[in-house]
């Protein structure tokens, strides 16, 4: 099984600051199988990226994925008061089919 | 657009079934993966299973001795059948759905609260 695991846990920032979020794999994934979601209280998850580095549909340009191999990131270019929530990451493919990584909960400083 | 619509008891006994079914409006049923994910309360997403429109199914290793995913299609549904629960299942169930090209979960219900209590 591969595991994802996110890093930091949580992120203070304040509006308008970047925003760097990490998710690293237990062993290399493709690029292609990697995706983000947002996730707001009480809300299901919102796909942001997929293949790593594409943004979903609707999903504003200050939001893009990077990564390959083992690490991937998520960087938010400037925060918005919208954008404050959990981000999980997820990859596809083995057993199981889909993992979720812990989530990183961005919060306002 | 594709939506989803999650629907099912909101309170189920320990030892008993849990189902849930999801409603598929808004696109083909043939065209996608169909998953059951849950989220206990405070906790991360935890992926159950999925079925394709055929009935082919895959399972989570770490459930699969309970779990029966289920697909009609005359009815745009899809269902979740959990069984042996205890309160270590309550959680928030979500049904998602993904393109047969995609690698990412495109499409989520609103989510369906499940409590195992007695």
């Amino acid at each position: 099984e591969i595991v994802l695991t996110q890093s930091p846990g949580t992120l203070s920032l304040s509006p308008g600051e970047r925003a760097t979020l990490s998710c690293r794999a237990s062993q290399s994934v493709s690029s292609s199988s990697l995706a983000w979601y947002q996730q707001k209280p009480g809300q299901a998850p919102r796909l942001l990226i997929y293949g790593a580095s594409s943004r979903g549909t609707g999903i504003p340009d200050r939001f893009s994925g990077s990564g390959s191999g083992t690490d991937f990131t998520l960087t938010i270019s400037r925060l918005e008061p919208e954008d404050f929530a959990v981000y999980y990451c997820q990859q596809h493919g083995g057993s199981p089919q889909f993992t979720f990584g812990p989530g990183t909960k961005v919060d306002i400083k | 657009q594709v939506q989803l619509q999650e629907s099912g008891p909101g309170l189920v006994k320990p030892s008993e079934t849990l189902s849930l079914t999801c409603t598929v409006s808004g696109g083909s049923i043939s065209s996608y993966y169909w998953s059951w994910i849950r989220q206990p309360p405070g906790k991360g997403l935890e992926w159950i299973g999925y079925i394709y429109y055929s009935g082919s199914t895959n399972y989570n290793p770490s459930l699969k001795s309970r779990v029966t995913i289920s697909v009609d299609t005359s009815k745009n549904q899809f269902s979740l059948k959990l069984n042996s629960v205890t309160a270590a299942d309550t959680a928030v169930y979500y049904c998602a759905g993904n393109l047969l090209s995609s690698s990412s979960l495109d499409y989520w219900g609103q989510g369906s609260l499940v409590t195992v209590s007695s």
